[in-house]
């Protein structure tokens, strides 16, 4: 099956600093690539996904792009917030079941 | 609003005694599934559904039984709970099995 290793937290950084979460999966074939969100207390909800090689996907300011030669979709933000502040799950999709996700990898952002 | 919802939010139990946790959305997806969230583990997928009566077990799906009545109904059912249940759950559904998942807002339950 699939399987995601992502970067350890917690990260904590001063807000405008420049995040970077790692992720690398294992997966057959061409999976599609997804970064979810969960904020304090709540489920988690969609930040941005790409579906094939070379892809960039983007939302809020984030953004992580497909790169199949290093099976990695490592997550950027230029400048974080405080409101940015929550856990980051990575996962990919090949069709394969289960479907995985990673450990979660907790940001905290500090004013 | 298209949402997933989940009941109860919170529950505190004690060892043995049956529940279910309710889980529903309103956006006619076809693919539903149940997380459970734990410390250092992530989530991890307990069973999922393809559609109406198809249901098939995740990675960690002993202890939990689920079933698929209406399309948009996915309870999940713990027939004698043990203390190694507690956990944070979630139900999801999506349009298809790979697609965007859309999350409900998680059930914390206490099993003593």
């Amino acid at each position: 099956g699939d399987s995601v290793t992502q970067m350890e937290g917690p990260v904590t950084l001063s807000e405008e600093a420049f995040l970077t979460i790692n992720c690398t999966y294992t997966a057959t074939g061409y999976p599609s690539l997804f970064w979810y969100v969960q904020y304090p207390g709540e489920g988690l909800q969609l930040l941005l996904k790409a579906t094939k090689a070379d892809d960039k996907g983007s939302n809020k300011g984030f953004e992580a792009t497909y790169r199949k030669e290093t099976t990695s979709f490592h997550l950027e933000k230029g400048s974080v917030q405080v409101s940015d502040s929550a856990v980051y799950f990575c996962a990919p999709y090949s069709g394969n079941t289960p479907l995985v996700f990673g450990k979660g990898t907790r940001l905290s952002v500090i004013a | 609003e298209a949402q997933v919802t989940q009941n109860p939010r919170y529950l505190i139990t004690v060892t043995g005694k049956k529940l279910t946790v309710t889980c529903s959305q309103n956006m006619n997806h076809e693919y539903m599934s149940w997380y459970r969230q734990d410390p250092g583990l992530g989530l991890r997928q307990i069973y999922y559904s393809m559609n109406v009566e198809v249901t098939d077990k995740g990675d960690v799906p002993e202890g939990y039984k689920v079933s698929r009545k209406e399309k948009r109904n996915f309870p999940l059912i713990l027939e004698s709970p043990s203390p190694n249940q507690t956990s944070l759950y979630f139900c999801a559904s999506s349009s298809g099995m790979g697609y965007e998942q859309y999350f409900g807002p998680g059930t914390r339950l206490t099993v003593t």
